[in-house]
């Protein structure tokens, strides 16, 4: 069964820096591209990063382009998002979602996210 | 960036009904790369459709989408009560990746 767990959430002030990691089995990770995916309660998601199955290729949104860096370990089966110089707007629950190949980045299997709230 | 509008942004409807969503793409999608996906309160969304027209492992086949370029089009066919939620369309053709504004499906 294929499952992402997220961890890391919680609250910082902004300025702060915090790093999310996604915890992923029961299916071939380095074979499936990555994504973080942000929902503001209320709002339709916003994607955020995505890095393809070997690593080589990330993207991110221009909204954290420069402050936020994806990342992973295909040994650990592991996806991470380090998250500098955060602001009250990156205030969101954050998914980590499985794309649908190496290089395709649609959200085939979502985890339940991990709540990171920035705020003085 | 291509800007995804999704219509319309209510639809009010009874259970055994055909439920008719659009997304229109500001430009062409690239190879067609348009997922649909499902949210319910309280949980991710999960993915419907991807390719434009490609179900995913175990949707129903009421479920179907449909178009090409710049329109596409999520049917249900007949709505069971548990298809009672918000639809998002979603772009990966071209970085960065865009979601629409969502269609909320409601009981009338």
């Amino acid at each position: 069964e294929v499952q992402v767990v997220e961890s890391g959430g919680g609250l910082v002030q902004p300025g702060g820096s915090l790093r999310l990691s996604c915890a992923a089995s029961g299916f071939t990770f380095s074979s499936y591209a990555m994504s973080w995916v942000r929902q503001v309660p209320g709002n339709g998601p916003e994607w955020v990063s995505s890095i393809s199955g070997s690593g080589d290729s990330t993207y991110h949104a221009d909204s954290v382009q420069g402050r936020f860096t994806i990342s992973r370990d295909n040994s650990k089966n592991t996806l991470s998002l380090q998250m500098n110089s955060l602001r009250v707007e990156d205030t969101a629950l954050y998914f980590c979602a499985k794309g649908g190949g190496s290089r395709n980045y649609y959200l085939h299997y979502w985890g339940q996210g991990t709540l990171v709230t920035v705020s003085s | 960036e291509i800007v995804l509008t999704q219509s319309p942004g209510t639809l009010s409807l009874s259970p055994g009904e055909r439920a008719t969503l659009s997304c229109r793409a500001s430009q062409s999608v690239s190879n067609n790369y348009l997922a649909w996906y499902q949210q319910k309160p309280g949980q991710a969304p999960r993915l419907l459709i991807y390719g434009a027209s490609s179900r995913a492992t175990g949707i129903p086949d009421r479920f179907s989408g449909s178009g090409s370029g710049t329109d596409f089009t999520l049917t249900i066919s007949r709505l069971e009560p548990e298809d009672f939620a918000v639809y998002y369309c979603q772009q990966f053709g071209s970085s960065p990746w865009t979601f629409g504004q969502g269609t909320k499906v409601e009981i009338k």
